[in-house]
């Protein structure tokens, strides 16, 4: 059972245009949701993230929306250079028993930005 | 900050043999440490999650006595997979707890077994 489900799965943005990547979740116990982005045979790094008790945080060119009645969220990124070709997993933070800490990953977006 | 560092980051065995892998939070103390596992355009698999000082809770379908973790101090995880075999090759990620919710990840080792 997928805990976070993310789309799309693979996205093609042309330079100076707006990425937007969406995930959405059922567990109501989640309490935090940070994005990473994965570049190949590298490990994911921390991009942004965020609680649920705000609806909106921004760092530079990446926002993260949150929709907490909806249980969805979603990343933009601003301004797509080609550097920003990666794959980029949403995930949401469990908290329960043993599992304290667990993130559950979406299945992944492969972001692809032409020049 | 919140540097996290693999070793080593590929290694290429021989079938039945045991590779140890080291996962060091450089810059921060971790109380938790997670290894995962990632197949080839595939999502972060969770292999288990390891606490300092205590045995390390593994996910289901992951076979404990195959996947060793120790958890020995606050900034040191290793996974030590043992009689590897062709199907354990993969890319094996680590990540370290700080605070109560960032977590930062390692970047990865690339397990070839031969």
């Amino acid at each position: 059972q997928q805990q976070v489900k993310q789309s799309p799965q693979s996205l093609i943005v042309q330079k100076g245009g707006i990425s937007i990547i969406n995930c959405a979740y059922e567990n109501t116990a989640f309490d935090y949701f940070p994005w990473y982005q994965q570049f190949p045979g590298k490990g994911p790094a921390l991009l942004i993230a965020i609680r649920p008790d705000v609806s909106e945080k921004k760092e530079g060119r990446f926002t993260i929306s949150f929709n907490k009645s909806a249980k969805q969220f979603s990343l933009h990124i601003m301004d797509s250079q080609p550097g920003d070709s990666a794959t980029y997993f949403c995930a949401a933070r469990g908290d329960r028993g043993s599992t304290l800490g667990r993130l559950y990953f979406g299945r992944g977006t492969q972001l692809t930005v032409w020049p | 900050g919140a540097v996290v560092s693999q070793h080593p980051s590929w290694v290429i065995c021989k079938s039945g043999t045991s590779v140890k892998i080291e996962c060091r939070s450089l810059d921060f103390q971790a109380t938790t440490m997670f290894w995962y596992r990632q197949f080839p355009k595939q999502s972060l698999m969770l292999m288990a999650t390891s606490n300092e000082g205590s045995k390390a809770t593994y996910e289901q379908g992951v076979e404990k006595d195959k996947f060793l973790i120790n958890h020995a101090s606050l900034t040191l995880s290793t996974l030590t997979v043992t009689s590897a075999h062709p199907e354990d090759s993969s890319f094996y990620i680590c990540s370290a707890a700080r605070y109560a919710y960032e977590q930062y990840f390692g970047p990865g080792t690339r397990l070839t077994v031969t």
